[in-house]
């Protein structure tokens, strides 16, 4: 079966400073992988999708990057962290098919002080 | 883009009790999914359902795409169905670049 690792689960980070998270899936071979975002609250924000190794679609413009090294490898990153980067990250992934149900990682907790 | 919108915002329910959560959106979709977020954060696929009914257990999702809305009907609530419902939606071909409701808070009573 398909398993999806996300991590760290939580990370306190000063502004400034560089941010590296890490997901991997398992199971599957060239999955669609996703990066959202949950701020305080509930909604959840697409921020990065990949369909294939080093392409990546950005959905809103920030301070935040993603790679996608190898075919279940997806990398978000940041040079340098604001205040407003803090929030809930999770890494998902799908099936190629457009008609493939989404899974989510356990998240990452991102706290920058 | 499109727009989806959940209702209620917030359910408390006694133990045993069925409910009824609700999901517009704003234009026609090919892909439906729900998903429910634990109190710790994990969120877990529900249903895939762009159209038509389905049944897992206690929990059935029902997609009427030519009106517009989906429905999650929860059965028999245990303590454990508590934790934030979301719905989501795209359309077209934009496949899971999905756009999240803003969530169902359920409260379920022992």
């Amino acid at each position: 079966s398909q398993t999806i690792h996300q991590w760290p689960a939580t990370l306190v980070q000063p502004v400034g400073s560089p941010l590296s998270l890490e997901c991997t899936v398992e199971g599957t071979s060239n999955p669609n992988l996703y990066w959202y975002r949950q701020a305080a609250g509930r909604g959840l924000q697409l921020l990065f999708y990949s369909v294939g190794i080093g392409q990546i679609s950005s959905e809103v413009p920030q301070n935040l990057s993603a790679s996608r090294p190898q075919d279940r490898q997806f990398i978000l990153s940041s040079k340098k962290l604001l205040l407003s980067d803090s929030g809930f990250y999770l890494c998902a992934w799908s099936g190629p098919s457009l008609s493939s149900p989404l899974h989510f990682g356990n998240g990452t907790r991102l706290t920058v002080t | 883009g499109i727009q989806v919108e959940q209702s209620p915002p917030d359910l408390i329910l006694q133990e045993g009790a069925n409910s009824t959560l609700r999901c517009n959106f704003s234009d026609s979709v090919n892909n439906l999914q729900w998903f429910h977020q634990n109190p710790w954060g994990q969120l877990i696929n529900l249903f895939y359902i762009p159209s038509g009914t389905k049944q897992n257990g206690r929990l059935s999702a029902t997609t009427v795409a030519t009106e517009r809305y989906s429905l999650l009907y929860i059965s028999s609530s245990q303590t454990t169905d508590s934790g934030v419902y979301f719905c989501a939606a795209s359309r077209n071909n934009a496949g899971n670049m999905l756009t999240f409701g803003g969530g169902t808070r359920l409260m379920v009573k022992p």
